[in-house]
């Protein structure tokens, strides 16, 4: 049964500053994983796919990065903002629907 | 915009009472998800459907009744529910995949939250 376990459970930062957000999941047999952004009292937006064949993606200050085989997944924010406090979550797709993690709650302190 | 939209956005009902949450994409997918999102735990997959057909249910249980009658819409039917059942329920579609996995990219609606007296 696929796991999802992100790290840190929560993080804060001052504005500015360049941070990495990690996700680990126990079968590496996945077909993608996904990044979302979740607002207080909202749904979830997604932020980057990445297909298992890949390595990483990127979208503006965001980049994620893929290591199938060792079960791990980071998100890179680049100079952060306020506006990037949200709690984000990490899914893996297999043979199985959407596996989510709990989530890292970020805040970025102006 | 997410290109799906649930309503209502909030809803607060008694244990004896009947109620029903909907969900419409307006992407072309053909896969419809309802989770479920309590505090302190991840999201739990509650219904998927394909092709509007439902695959996979995850038992749970029957006070909650899904429905799908096209590839655009899906509802959650509510009846009997305990105090337990308040969450937020949210509502997603992708373009392939929904029962063996392998899905899309997954779009999520703003979700309803759900208050059981």
């Amino acid at each position: 049964k696929q796991e999802v376990t992100q790290i840190p459970a929560a993080l804060s930062v001052p504005e500015g500053e360049n941070l990495v957000l990690n996700c680990s999941f126990t079968d590496s047999a996945i077909y993608n994983l996904q990044w979302f952004r979740q607002d207080p009292g909202k749904g979830l937006t997604s932020l980057l796919l990445i297909q298992s064949s890949q390595r990483e993606q990127t979208s503006g200050r965001l980049n994620a990065s893929l290591d199938k085989s060792s079960g791990r997944s980071t998100l890179y924010i680049a100079a952060s903002q306020p506006g990037d406090s949200a709690t984000y979550l990490c899914a893996v797709s297999g043979n199985t629907p959407l596996v989510f993690g709990k989530g890292t709650r970020l805040s970025v302190i102006a | 915009e997410t290109g799906v939209t649930q309503t209502p956005r909030h809803l607060v009902m008694g244990m004896t009472n009947k109620k029903s949450l909907k969900c419409e994409q307006h992407l072309g997918h053909n896969a419809m998800y309802w989770y479920k999102q309590s505090a302190k735990k991840p999201l739990e997959l509650m219904f998927v459907y394909s092709l509007e057909e439902r695959v996979e249910n995850n038992s749970v249980p029957s006070r909650f009744s899904p429905e799908c009658p096209n590839s655009s819409h899906l509802f959650l039917h509510l009846h009997t529910l305990q105090p337990e059942d308040s969450a937020l329920y949210l509502c997603a579609s992708s373009h392939t995949g929904g029962t063996g996995g392998r899905n899309g990219e997954l779009f999520f609606g703003e979700g309803s939250r759900l208050t059981v007296l």
